[in-house]
């Protein structure tokens, strides 16, 4: 079956501008969580959906937000985009969340000028 | 969840079994050890993960002390291919209110 994917692949932005990210799990999956990788922090959770509803978050500012739709997409969303928040932003879908393994998706990667 | 300790790097020739260590000494008793890896550029994959017995797949076997304090990922005929990044994460059954908690992990490079 077809594996997680994220678009777009790539984005570049400006500072002070947002952003919307999109995350189509695998079939099936109904939770949803996503991570920011940088090279400084390495892999940093940001929050898990299941459900439409977010049921985890980690200690991310109120500028990352996000949700789930019906069908387990899941969308994540920065408002006033900051130049530290240049990064590989990876969802991973699950079965129903931990301990089920988590599919990670190719990323996006952000950079902010 | 537990703190786990792995060695930052680790060489192994192409067609050899490779042996990843990994120490967990404060496991508690229901938390599982995940084995995840990430080749450079790619999302991390998901490799196996077990509580107490040993476990095997068609990637990699899992080897689990019997005082749950250490564990050992076997890739038994390793491949340039599995040159990346390997995690070990400890993780309560129903846990994750922090996500998977990835260390800095232990780069493996396989050599022809």
């Amino acid at each position: 079956k077809a594996g997680v994917t994220q678009t777009p692949r790539y984005l570049i932005k400006t500072r002070g501008q947002q952003v919307t990210l999109s995350c189509s799990p695998i079939s099936g999956h109904r939770s949803v969580s996503w991570y920011q990788q940088t090279p400084g922090q390495g892999l940093q959770f940001l929050f898990e959906y299941f459900s439409e509803t977010q049921r985890n978050k980690g200690n991310f500012p109120g500028r990352f937000s996000g949700r789930q739709f019906s069908n387990s997409r899941s969308e994540m969303n920065v408002s006033t985009l900051e130049l530290g928040d240049s990064a590989l932003y990876l969802c991973a879908s699950s079965l129903a969340g931990f301990p089920y393994e988590q599919y990670f998706g190719p990323g996006t990667r952000l950079t902010v000028t | 969840d537990a703190k786990t300790t792995q060695p930052p790097s680790m060489d192994c020739a192409e067609g050899r079994a490779a042996n990843l260590p990994c120490n967990h000494s404060t496991i508690s008793g229901n938390e599982y050890v995940y084995w995840y890896r990430q080749i450079h550029s790619q999302g991390p994959q998901y490799i196996i993960h077990g509580l107490k017995n040993n476990e095997t797949n068609e990637m990699a076997s899992l080897i689990i002390t019997e005082d749950r304090k250490s564990s050992t990922l076997i890739l038994p005929h390793a491949t340039l291919r599995d040159t990346a990044v390997y995690y070990c994460i400890g993780m309560y059954s129903g846990g994750g209110a922090d996500g998977l908690t990835f260390g800095k992990g232990t780069h493996l490079i396989i050599q022809p």
